[in-house]
């Protein structure tokens, strides 16, 4: 059975400060795929980034940078110099590949930066 | 926008009415998805389809019945529902192949309420 966990329910940060999500996920597949979403208040679910559970490499896109850690089940997400509008539900998600499509779901953390 | 659209944006029923939720896709895509978003619980996936056929359905209520004429359209059909199905209902696409798994693309979503 796949798990995701994000602990962190709501985070509270100030603009410029650097900020870390955390996703612990669980599965007994072998090849699996992670998936960072972010939800702005209009709702819609926004595709960030993919990783396939055979590249550990870190990813960094302009601010935002992940971390994937198979040793630790974790593959955390880093905001640097955070804006306002980056203010918004972030969910971390898994598929194993024996699932077919289906995509198992964080709780979701709730970022809010202020001015 | 992701290139998939949902109708209507919002909508207000009572429990007898009969009504009905539209999602297209524009992506040239294979699967699509109904998730449920409530206050209290993570996204939780209701239904998928693959090539037109439906492939999972999550243990969902009858009272939702969904449809996939094509592979761009897809409607949730909602019939006698109960307060408690109130919620977001999210819409999502995805190119499937055999060898890999894509992510998905959401859309903006259905405010549900039911009174």
């Amino acid at each position: 059975a796949q798990k995701v966990t994000q602990a962190q329910t709501e985070i509270s940060v100030v603009e410029k400060e650097d900020v870390t999500l955390d996703c612990v996920y669980e599965t007994r597949d072998t090849t699996y795929y992670l998936f960072w979403y972010k939800q702005p208040p209009s709702g819609e679910l926004v595709f960030l980034i993919r990783r396939n559970s055979f590249d550990e490499q870190n990813e960094i896109s302009g601010r935002y940078s992940w971390n994937f850690q198979k040793s630790t089940s974790s593959f955390n997400f880093t905001i640097t110099a955070s804006q306002v509008v980056d203010s918004a539900v972030y969910f971390c998600a898994l598929s194993e590949r024996n699932a077919g499509n289906m995509l198992t779901f964080g709780g979701g953390t709730r970022l809010m930066v202020k001015p | 926008e992701t290139g998939v659209t949902q109708t209507p944006r919002h909508l207000v029923m009572g429990m007898t009415n009969k009504k009905s939720l539209k999602c297209e896709q524009h992506l040239g895509h294979n699967a699509m998805y109904w998730y449920k978003q409530s206050a209290k619980k993570p996204l939780e996936l209701m239904f998928v389809y693959n090539f037109k056929e439906q492939t999972e359905n999550n243990s969902v209520p009858s009272r939702f019945s969904p449809e996939c004429p094509n592979s761009s359209h897809l409607f949730l059909h909602l019939h006698t529902l109960q307060p408690e199905d109130s919620a977001l209902y999210l819409c999502a696409s995805s190119l499937q192949r055999r060898s890999s798994y894509n992510e998905q693309f959401f859309g903006p979503g259905t405010r549900l309420t039911v009174l």
